[in-house]
């Protein structure tokens, strides 16, 4: 699978929109993005996946570069309960279906 | 729609003990079943999955052991607890199947297991 890259830590005043960036060079054309958060002391909460195409959901906004190398989760309009662990996945789905957690981004979204 | 368990949700237990942690899946059939653990500050780590009733693959060698006794039970187990065994316990699931949109893994809310 794909290795991702993010910064380790972002702020965001309440209100705005949150835009978490995440590189993937290495993906490969069957790989899929997905993103997922973790509130502190719960379990990881899906956010939205996406494979080359721009998706929206209630939650978010993924917006995949051309390439594909990268790409933006767009939090619309922050509040505090979206201050969490932002994780960045890519990976292509064999039997087994392996999520691979990197470190992610500690966003903090301020009053 | 579809719930996961798991329990206990805090655990605390002495080094050279045995661990049993539990994680059930409501509202699907045959789901592939995951066990993750995250050490204090750092990414999840996959320890073992399962696709069907009986059959675990093991990611990291270590002192535990999974077993799925039924469709949607999946069970981590130890027989004597290390130190370096505390951690966050994390069961997912995801819809068995083919590659593809239908791949997202859900997670329960997870095991805080502290060794002493």
């Amino acid at each position: 699978d794909a290795k991702t890259t993010q910064p380790t830590s972002m702020d965001c005043a309440e209100g705005r929109a949150a835009n978490l960036p995440c590189n993937h060079s290495t993906i490969s054309g069957n790989e899929y993005v997905y993103w997922y958060r973790q509130i502190h002391s719960q379990g990881p909460q899906y956010i939205i996946h996406g494979l080359k195409n721009n998706e929206t959901n209630e939650m978010a906004s993924l917006i995949i570069t051309e390439d594909r190398k990268s790409s933006t989760l767009i939090l619309p309009h922050a509040t505090l309960r979206d201050t969490a662990v932002y994780y960045c996945i890519v990976i292509f789905y064999n039997q087994g279906g392996k999520l691979i957690f990197g470190q992610g981004t500690e966003l903090s979204v301020k009053p | 729609s579809q719930t996961i368990h798991q329990w206990p949700a805090t655990l605390v237990q002495p080094v050279g003990s045995p661990l049993s942690l539990e994680c059930t899946v409501e509202g699907t059939s045959n789901p592939n079943l995951y066990w993750y653990r995250q050490a204090a500050g750092r990414g999840l780590q996959l320890l073992f999955y399962s696709v069907g009733i009986g059959q675990i693959s093991s990611e990291v060698p270590q002192n535990l052991s999974a077993s799925r006794p039924q469709d949607r039970q999946f069970i981590l187990s130890s027989k004597k607890l290390l130190l370096s065994d505390s951690g966050f316990y994390l069961c997912a699931w995801k819809a068995s199947g083919r590659a593809g949109s239908t791949d997202t893994q859900y997670f329960g809310p997870g095991t805080r297991l502290t060794v002493l």
